[in-house]
C-alpha cells in the first residue's frame, strides 16, 4: 500500500528565512505527487502538482518542490518565508495509472510556524 | 467560476443520532470524493463517487455511506454517530482523467 511520510511535525522559522519541508512517499511505480496547504479551519488548497517532466516544480505564493525519484522524495521549498505562510503543510500522492487506485494518501501534516 | 461548495459549515450531533452532508463539486468536474480529518490529523479517504457510483471505498465501516446526483452533486451520511466521528469532513471534486482535486473548505461535525 501507498504511503507518505512527514517526518517533522512541527518546523519554526523566522520571517524572511528559507524554509525546506520533507515528504518521502512509499509506493511501486511512478506516483503523482501534491503539496496542500490548510490554514485553521478551513479546507485544502493546492500549492503545487507533479505528475511527469521537470522534476522541479513551481507553485503558488512562491512555493517549489523537487521530485527526487532515487530518494522517494519531494519537499518542498520556499527561498524566503512570509508571516502569512504560517498554516499546516499536507504532503500527498495518487496513483492514476491503477484505475482502483486514485484516492489520495496524505501525511500527517507538518505545522509551520513563523517568528517575526 | 464556483470552487467546491460543502454544507452546513458546521455542526453539532448528538450521539446515536445521523447527518448528512452536502457538496457541490466545480464546475466541469465529475468525481467527488469524501476525506474525514480528526484534529491534528491528514485527511483520511472515506470513499469516491463516479457516474452516482461508488468506485472506491477506504478503511471505514458501512455506516459511512454516500450517493452522488445527475448533476454530480453528492451527499455523505453518516449512521449511529460515535463519539469518535468528530472531524472536519472535507469534500474534494475532479475529473476522473486527470488529476487536481479541488477541495471544499468542510464541514465540522461534532458529536456529542
Amino acid at each position: 500500500a501507498q504511503s507518505v511520510t512527514q517526518p517533522d511535525i512541527h518546523i519554526t522559522v523566522s520571517e524572511g528565512a528559507s524554509l525546506e519541508l520533507r515528504c518521502n512517499y512509499s509506493y511501486g511505480a511512478t506516483p503523482y505527487l501534491f503539496w496542500y496547504v490548510q490554514s485553521p479551519g478551513q479546507g485544502l488548497q493546492l500549492l503545487l502538482k507533479y505528475f511527469s517532466g521537470d522534476t522541479l516544480v513551481q507553485g503558488i505564493k512562491g512555493f517549489e518542490a523537487e521530485f527526487k525519484r532515487s530518494q522517494s522524495s519531494f519537499n518542498l521549498r520556499k527561498p524566503s518565508v512570509h508571516w502569512s505562510d504560517a498554516a499546516e503543510y499536507f504532503c500527498a500522492v495518487v496513483n492514476f495509472m491503477d484505475t482502483g487506485r486514485r484516492a489520495l494518501t496524505f501525511g500527517s501534516g507538518t505545522r509551520l510556524q513563523v517568528q517575526p | 467560476d464556483a470552487g467546491v461548495t460543502q454544507s452546513p459549515t458546521h455542526l453539532i450531533k448528538t450521539r446515536g443520532q445521523q447527518v448528512t452532508l452536502r457538496c457541490s463539486p466545480k464546475s466541469g468536474h465529475d468525481t467527488v470524493s469524501w476525506y474525514q480529518q480528526a484534529l491534528g490529523q491528514g485527511p483520511q479517504f472515506i470513499f469516491q463517487y463516479y457516474e452516482e457510483e461508488e468506485r472506491q471505498r477506504g478503511n471505514f465501516p458501512d455506516r459511512f455511506s454516500g450517493h452522488q446526483f445527475p448533476n454530480y452533486s453528492s451527499e455523505l451520511n453518516v449512521n449511529a454517530l460515535l463519539l469518535g466521528d468528530s472531524a472536519l469532513y472535507l469534500c474534494a471534486s475532479s475529473l476522473m482523467e486527470s488529476g487536481g482535486y479541488t477541495f471544499g473548505s468542510g464541514t465540522r461535525l461534532t458529536v456529542v
